[in-house]
């Protein structure tokens, strides 16, 4: 089972600026088969990027994920006000379908 | 548009089960796996089954898989997911949600609300 390290647990940012979250993989993930999720408080979470880099439909650029190796990483270039929110990564190559255990962006 | 709108809150006490639904709408509910996630408070999120469209094969995390059973009924375009043997870690928000064509279905596009259980005596 891969298992998902998500760091760091609790970022502390403004409205305004740029936020690096990052999802360390136990293993080579197979074809960049992972996602991210927003989830802010009391709803359900929403994809954000699939396939490590690509945007799912509907989401800002200001959205942006990389991979390198076993580490990806979400980018978010300038932070919104609803941008704040706690963020997961998954991956979705095998079985069981794993999570990270989430970053929180939080209003400095 | 597509919708995933879940049952109501359940109070359950411990040993006893719980049956959950997810009513689809707004795309073809018949093409699509559908899984259920769920998250315990203040934590994170837990996957623990996906159902294939025809509703004839499920998969569960190895976790659950003694407990948990998925079903769906696609004359009312709804899938159900049953839990037994319920004990205090079981209380939780469960969600339905979609499986992603863009993915093998194995990411989530569309979310259900979400649906709160507690397990209390």
């Amino acid at each position: 089972e891969i298992v998902l390290t998500q760091s760091p647990g609790t970022l502390s940012l403004s409205p305004g600026d740029g936020a690096t979250l990052s999802c360390s993989a136990s293993q080579s993930l197979s074809a960049s088969q992972l996602a991210w999720y927003q989830q802010k408080p009391g709803q359900a979470p929403r994809l954000l990027v699939y396939r490590a880099s690509t945007r799912a439909t509907g989401i800002p650029d200001r959205f942006s994920g990389s991979e390198s190796g076993t580490d990806f990483t979400l980018t978010i270039s300038r932070l919104e006000p609803e941008d704040f929110a706690v963020y997961y990564c998954q991956y979705y190559g095998g079985s069981p379908l794993s999570f990270g255990g989430g970053s929180k962006v939080e209003i400095k | 548009q597509v919708q995933l709108v879940q049952s109501g809150a359940e109070v359950k006490k411990p040993g006893a089960s719980v049956k959950l639904s997810c009513k689809a709408s707004g795309y073809r509910f018949n093409i699509y796996y559908m899984h259920w996630v769920r998250q315990a408070p203040g934590q994170g999120l837990e996957w623990m089954g996906i159902i294939n469209p025809s509703g004839d094969t499920t998969s569960y995390a190895q976790k659950f898989e003694a407990r948990v059973t998925l079903t769906r009924d696609t004359s009312t375009s709804t899938v159900f997911m049953e839990l037994n043997s319920l004990t205090s870690d079981d209380t939780a928000v469960y969600y339905c949600a979609r499986g992603s064509t863009v993915t093998n279905y194995r990411a989530f596009d569309f979310w259900g609300q979400g649906t709160a259980v507690t397990v209390s005596s």
